[in-house]
């Protein structure tokens, strides 16, 4: 059983650059969520997609973007990057609708410069 | 507006003595809690959950206490072991139905150390 992987690992954008993170799911997962966790902050959600549609939305602005594919792998955008967007972000893959058995990724650490 | 808190930044132990971290939350629509504990360059690791229908959950070393009328949960590590220091989040998530169901609400996380 293969579990939740990110990539890249690091990246540094400009300000004002458009980004894209990628996540391939657990197997047999059919959710991905995505996290925001700021430095010394616990993580964020951003949203969430289900059947290649989004399913929830956290407090972000339209700028973060994101797509699911059928095979459950999934995409972050950003566009218009700002430094405040200087975060590591996680993407975590479940079953739908679980309060549990989230598995999470190691991250992509994003700096904005 | 954070809604689960973790009050404590850093807590440090000595093994074999009893880790205790505490969270707090303010909504009352959470219908379910969890701790994970993150290391370094890792993504956080589920570690125990508790439904707000129950007040304990035990898993071996690891037990968390719900106070649903206090809106806190504690989460216990006895004996604690140096392999036992990571960052520790508390998260919530929502009853069926709701608009946070199945989306996690974390706090900022307690670093816990475990010396020798």
């Amino acid at each position: 059983e293969t579990g939740v992987t990110q990539s890249p690992t690091h990246l540094i954008k400009t300000r004002g650059q458009q980004v894209t993170l990628r996540c391939s799911s657990q197997s047999g997962h059919n959710t991905v969520s995505w996290y925001q966790q700021a430095l010394g902050q616990g993580p964020q959600f951003i949203f969430q997609y289900y059947r290649e549609e989004e399913n929830g939305r956290g407090n972000f602005p339209p700028r973060f973007s994101g797509l699911q594919f059928p095979n459950y792998s999934s995409e972050l955008n950003v566009n218009a990057l700002e430094l405040d967007d200087s975060a590591l972000y996680l993407c975590a893959s479940s079953l739908f609708a679980a309060n549990y058995g989230y598995t999470f990724g190691s991250g992509t650490r994003l700096t904005v410069v | 507006d954070q809604q689960v808190k973790q009050n404590s930044p850093s807590l440090s132990v000595q093994e074999g003595r009893i880790s205790i971290l505490n969270c707090d939350y303010t909504n009352s629509m959470f219908d379910y809690f969890l701790w994970y504990k993150k290391y370094p360059a890792e993504g956080p690791t589920f570690l125990i959950s508790i439904s707000s229908i129950k007040d304990k959950n035990e898993d071996g070393r690891f037990t968390v206490f719900l106070n649903k009328s206090a809106k806190h949960l504690s989460l216990h590590i006895v004996p604690s072991q140096p392999g036992d220091s990571a960052v520790y989040f508390c998260a919530a998530s929502g009853g069926a139905g709701g608009t946070s169901y199945g989306k996690l609400t974390f706090g900022q996380g307690t670093i816990l150390t475990v010396h020798p």
